[in-house]
């Protein structure tokens, strides 16, 4: 299996509700991320875990929390979002660390909705 | 921390044509340029990469060039076809190498 699965592949939700989006891969990639995609604008980072530890956080706001059960799972879990929180989010596995030669290997994504 | 700028945003050729995307980035410890492809609606997918120790690196119709002291690296594609449409994003490694910062992204379209 050379993918990175994420479900669901949409998501509409209130600002008071509590979601998780959950992101896998079984390339025994050791690096997992999560990242934020507006229309027209590049990945941003929000999260680094590295050997299911998380070491990179880009000052997210609370109201996303991230989880790394064990090495094949991410999970992202969202409670009361805003409006501007509406975006496509980005799972990313990698062999080394992003910044090593392979790169790194997306998800399809979440297109989140915030209502 | 590190800052990639990326030109043109837009580019259109016709097809046959070549297409040239440029960047360049601030931090001289990055040692790690990757370039990624997003089709509409797809995810980001790498295409090629370079690392700093290397000048230019080719792969069939696709092609980068590093410049290290100018701390500039392109992405070169020839004989392009309508599948080539998409957003390229270049990119630098940072932070202890952990993390790449992304380039503002070009909108690749090529006119059959």
């Amino acid at each position: 299996d050379t993918e990175v699965t994420q479900t669901p592949k949409h998501l509409v939700m209130g600002m008071t509700n509590k979601k998780s989006l959950k992101c896998e891969q079984h390339m025994g990639h050791r690096a997992m991320y999560w990242y934020k995609q507006k229309a027209k604008k590049p990945p941003e980072l929000m999260f680094v875990y590295s050997y299911e530890k998380l070491s990179i956080n880009e000052s997210v706001p609370s109201r996303f929390s991230p989880e790394c059960p064990n090495s094949s799972l991410l999970n992202l879990h969202l409670h009361a979002l805003q409006p501007e929180d509406s975006a496509l989010y980005l799972c990313a596995s990698s062999p080394g660390m992003a910044g090593g030669p392979g790169g790194q290997f997306f998800g399809p994504g979440t297109r989140l909705t915030v209502l | 921390g590190e800052n990639v700028e990326q030109h043109p945003s837009t580019l259109s050729v016709q097809e046959g044509d070549s297409a040239v995307i440029k960047c360049t980035y601030s931090d001289s410890a990055s040692n790690y340029f990757p370039w990624y492809k997003q089709e509409l609606g797809k995810r980001p997918q790498l295409i090629i990469d370079i690392r700093s120790n290397v000048g230019e690196k080719k792969d069939q119709r696709i092609a980068v060039t590093l410049n290290k002291t100018a701390k500039h690296f392109s992405l070169h594609i020839t004989e392009t076809q309508p599948e080539d449409s998409a957003v390229y994003f270049c990119a630098a490694n940072s932070g202890g190498y952990q993390k790449v910062t992304f380039g503002t992204g070009t909108k690749l379209q090529v006119i059959p």
